[in-house]
């Protein structure tokens, strides 16, 4: 059982379609990421929150938009993605900031395949 | 910018048999912390172990125990009495300014 859950854990969308990702973290932690991993690649940092404020957006393109209500919930909305966009999608979550040398526990991922 | 570099890919090691991965990193920095993550085919990213820079004893969590060097920047993981559990793929992780993930190793286990 993981402090971390993250639904759905597998998505198939249009390239026209818009979805989103959700995750939960039942650790009490105030900081949550959105991390993507694809084949081949290293994991890539997209979104950072601390205390429902986003600190970091690593340049990711604008039909990721993540979503922050509080320190226990994130979301990514996905609208208009393209098949490249198709990978494991991790969120994770630390008591503060990654910054701080803060262990990162993660999520099961959700499986994203565009179409 | 900093640099997290796994050099193996892919390494096996016989069930009971010891295992060594090695990482290095490149940072101008002096103050960090540095892991060890397991993914398992369950995709689920697992702390393994962490090393804070400042300590200059080795963290040993059980069977795991890392060899930090700090003037070398190396800072390899050696898995002792392998396990059929252990097949996975390991991400070393650097955390200062940034946290950055290396590219990972494969590590399958024969019995």
């Amino acid at each position: 059982e993981t402090g971390v859950t993250q639904t759905p854990r597998h998505l198939v969308m249009g390239m026209t379609n818009k979805k989103s990702l959700k995750c939960e973290q039942h650790l009490g932690h105030n900081a949550m990421y959105w991390y993507k991993q694809s084949a081949k690649k290293p994991l890539e940092l997209m979104f950072v929150y601390n205390f429902k404020e986003q600190t970091e957006n690593n340049s990711v393109p604008s039909r990721f938009s993540p979503e922050c209500p509080n320190s226990s919930h994130l979301f990514l909305h996905l609208h208009t993605l393209q098949p490249e966009d198709s990978a494991l999608y991790l969120c994770a979550s630390s008591p503060t900031g990654h910054r701080s040398g803060n262990t990162i526990y993660f999520g099961e991922g959700s499986w994203l395949t565009v179409v | 910018a900093q640099t997290v570099t796994q050099s193996q890919p892919e390494m096996s090691v016989q069930e009971a048999e010891t295992v060594t991965l090695s990482c290095t990193y490149d940072t101008s920095e002096s103050d960090y912390y540095l892991f060890w993550y397991k993914q398992p085919p369950s995709r689920q990213m697992i702390l393994v172990i962490r090393q804070e820079a400042y300590k200059q004893q080795n963290a040993t969590e059980n069977r795991f125990s890392v060899n930090f060097q700090k003037a070398a920047k190396s800072f390899s993981l050696k898995i002792s009495d392998s396990q059929l559990g252990d097949a996975a793929m390991y991400f070393c992780a650097y955390n200062g300014n940034k946290l950055v993930f290396g590219a990972g190793t494969i590590l399958r286990v024969k019995s």
